[in-house]
């Protein structure tokens, strides 16, 4: 069964004080995996897509990686306007129609 | 602006009544998507439409029923729900054979 796995649920930094929330994922062949910043009462905003092993994109403070079987989004000097619920997704290469797998998320509060 | 427009943003209905949300893209996508999240689970698909014709159902209660009339346009038609189908309903597009599928801002749904 395809699966997502995120992992801490909640993450609280200071100020400037750098970290990574992992996504680990279960599929049956990956078309790509998707990382989405949600704000209270809003959809998900889409960050990167992700499509092969040793893959890496960066979004100002933010770097994601894709190994075989996790994901890592890096927070390089994090600032309060950082802080939101961050959504990891999957698409499995047999899916037709674009279906995403999600995580439960990792909710991240920052601190001044 | 976000390019998916969802209405209403909030709606209280009780459980004999019966109400549709709408979903509008401007992004020339020829994919839709009905997703449901509620309170700390992942976001969960519902339905998908891909050049206008239904391509998964994820077994969704037929108290939801859905309807694409045109790719821009995306319809959750809505009656006799019950209280634990209260959630955010998010809408999203993608073009088809694309991944990144874009959301809009959601309906918060609350049955009563």
């Amino acid at each position: 069964e395809d699966q997502v796995t995120q992992s801490p649920e909640a993450l609280r930094l200071q100020e400037g004080e750098s970290s990574s929330l992992n996504c680990s994922y279960t599929v049956s062949g990956l078309r790509g995996l998707f990382w989405y910043r949600q704000d209270p009462g809003k959809g998900p905003e889409f960050l990167f897509t992700l499509y092969s092993a040793g893959e890496e994109k960066e979004k100002e403070r933010l770097k994601a990686t894709l190994t075989k079987k996790e994901s890592f989004l890096h927070i390089t000097a994090p600032k309060p306007e950082d802080s939101a619920t961050y959504l990891c997704a999957v698409q499995a290469d047999y899916n037709q129609g674009g279906k995403l797998i999600f995580g439960q998320g990792t909710e991240l509060s920052v601190k001044p | 602006e976000t390019g998916v427009t969802q209405t209403p943003r909030h709606l209280v209905m009780g459980m004999t009544n019966k109400k549709s949300l709408k979903c509008e893209q401007h992004l020339g996508h020829n994919a839709m998507y009905w997703y449901k999240q509620s309170a700390k689970k992942p976001l969960e698909l519902m339905f998908v439409y891909s050049l206008e014709e239904r391509v998964e159902n994820n077994s969704v209660p037929s108290r939801f029923s859905p309807e694409c009339p045109n790719s821009s346009h995306l319809f959750l038609h809505l009656h006799t729900l019950q209280p634990e189908d209260s959630a955010l309903y998010l809408c999203a597009s993608s073009r088809t054979g694309d991944t990144e599928a874009f959301f809009g801002q959601g309906t918060r749904l609350t049955v009563v």
